[in-house]
C-alpha cells in the first residue's frame, strides 16, 4: 500500500526557530512536493523535486528552503519560522500525475 | 498566472445529490483532478478525467467537463454523512506533475 509519512502531526515553535518537516515516501517516486494548506486559499506549491538533489521553487517559497539527499526523503525547512507561517503543510509524492499525500503537519509559530 | 476556482462551501441534505463546481484556466491541462480531504487527514485522490472526455462516471460520482468554458463538476449521488470533506478540484500545470488546486468546497451533509 502506498504510504507517504510526515514526522510529526502537530508541531509548535517559537518565532525565529530553524524548523525542520520532514516526508518520507515509500513507492520509490521521482516527484515529491510540499504545499501548504490555508483556509480560503486551498493548497499552495512551495517547492518540488523532480529527483535527488534536484528542486524548483513553487508559487510561494520565500522564506522556506528544502532538502532531498535521498529519493525518498524531502525535507521542508523553515530557516528563521515567523507567525505567519502558522499553516497545514502537506507533503507529497507522485508518479504520473497522481499525487499521494501525507496526514499533513500543523505548525503554529508563537 | 494559473487560476482554480471554487466555492467556498456547499449544504445538502442526506440522499440529495450534491454537485461541485470548479473553474480553471489553463486550456492545455490534460488531466483534471477531483481530490478529497476528510478531517484531520491529508488529500485522497478521488477521480479525474481525461481533458478530451466530456464525462466520467464511477459509481456515485460523476464528473462533467466543459472544455470550452474551462468548468469542471463533480457531482455525487444519493450523498451520505460519510461525504462530508473539503473537495478540491486541480488542473495539472503544462501536463506535469506540478498541480494548481482550487481553494477547496467544503461539503456538509446533514440528516
Amino acid at each position: 500500500d502506498v504510504k507517504v509519512t510526515q514526522s510529526s502531526r502537530y508541531l509548535v515553535k517559537r518565532t525565529g526557530e530553524k524548523v525542520f518537516l520532514e516526508c518520507v515516501q515509500d513507492m520509490d517516486h521521482e516527484n515529491m512536493f510540499w504545499y501548504r494548506q490555508d483556509p480560503g486559499l486551498g493548497l499552495r506549491l512551495i517547492y518540488f523535486s523532480y529527483d535527488v538533489k534536484m528542486k524548483e521553487k513553487g508559487d510561494i517559497p520565500e522564506g522556506y528552503s528544502v532538502s532531498r539527499e535521498k529519493k525518498e526523503r524531502f525535507s521542508l525547512i523553515l530557516e528563521s519560522a515567523s507567525t505567519n507561517q502558522t499553516s497545514m503543510y502537506l507533503c507529497a509524492s507522485s508518479i504520473a500525475g497522481d499525487l499521494f499525500f501525507g496526514p499533513g503537519t500543523r505548525l503554529t509559530v508563537l | 498566472g494559473e487560476d482554480v476556482e471554487q466555492s467556498l462551501f456547499l449544504s445538502v441534505r442526506e440522499g440529495d445529490s450534491s454537485v461541485i463546481n470548479c473553474t480553471y484556466t489553463d486550456s492545455s491541462s490534460t488531466y483534471l483532478y477531483w481530490y478529497k480531504q476528510e478531517p484531520g487527514a491529508g488529500l485522497q485522490l478521488l477521480t479525474y478525467i481525461f481533458s478530451n472526455m466530456d464525462m466520467k462516471q464511477d459509481q456515485r460520482l460523476t464528473v462533467l467537463l466543459n472544455k470550452k468554458d474551462k468548468h469542471l463538476s463533480l457531482r455525487i449521488a444519493d450523498t451520505q454523512t460519510g461525504d462530508s470533506a473539503i473537495y478540491f478540484c486541480a488542473e495539472s500545470l503544462n501536463n506535469t506533475d506540478k498541480l494548481i488546486f482550487g481553494t477547496g468546497t467544503r461539503l456538509q451533509v446533514f440528516p
